[in-house]
């Protein structure tokens, strides 16, 4: 599987933007980039994903590198809720299948009041 | 989005007792389950993908023996961890698959804290 690289930590503040960054330099080109996050004490849930354009959802935006090399996942406002371990991974699309989630250690979002 | 439930959310039991742990997707069928186990301040640590109907495929390091999952039915999966022992002490999370996203996105369960005393 392809490695991410991601800051082990991050802090932000209430209603402001944050921006985390990985790093997926030996990415293939099948791979698509997703993010999940883990709430504490929590299963992780599905945050975002991309193959090489930008994505937005209710959650999140997703910026992807021209080269695909990096990618950065914005919450546009951030909440006390918001405050998790964010996962960013590599993963092929099988056709027909599921493939497994590798996860790296993330970083983990502090977020003051 | 889908939901996945775990049932216990917390469990305690002796050393060298065996804990079955229930992992259900509640509106969706889950052609593929994976359980993951997660030590405090680590990462999720993928321990065994199961598809309905077949054997499971254990992670290299994962003993088979110890953990046992059976994939019954396409909304069920169970894990149980025979003779437990206090190093087997972990919060145990599942996630399924109901190979219909288009994106492949796996729903995780809230998992199951396991202590071993």
């Amino acid at each position: 599987d392809a490695k991410t690289t991601q800051p082990n930590s991050m802090e932000s503040n209430e209603e402001e933007p944050v921006h985390l960054p990985c790093n997926h330099s030996t990415i293939s080109g099948t791979d698509y980039i997703h993010w999940y996050r883990q709430l504490p004490s929590q299963g992780p849930e599905y945050v975002i994903h991309g193959l090489t354009s930008n994505v937005n959802n209710r959650m999140a935006s997703l910026a992807i590198a021209e080269d695909r090399k990096s990618s950065t996942l914005i919450l546009h406002r951030a909440t006390l809720r918001d405050a998790a371990v964010y996962y960013c991974i590599l993963r092929a699309h099988p056709q027909g299948g599921s493939e497994k989630l590798v996860f790296g250690k993330g970083t983990k979002l502090t977020v003051n009041p | 989005g889908a939901v996945v439930s775990q049932h216990p959310s917390r469990v305690i039991c002796k050393s060298g007792t065996s804990v079955k742990i229930e992992c259900r997707s509640l509106d969706f069928q889950a052609t593929t389950m994976f359980w993951y186990r997660q030590f405090p301040k680590q990462s999720l640590m993928l321990m065994a993908t199961s598809n309905e109907g077949s054997k499971a495929t254990y992670e290299q390091g994962v003993e088979k023996d110890k953990f046992l999952i059976n994939h019954a039915s396409l909304t069920l999966s169970t894990l149980t961890v025979t003779s437990a022992h206090p190093e087997d002490s972990s919060f145990y999370i599942c996630s399924a698959y109901d190979g219909v996203s288009s994106y492949n996105e796996q729903f995780f369960g809230p998992g199951t804290r396991l202590t071993v005393l």
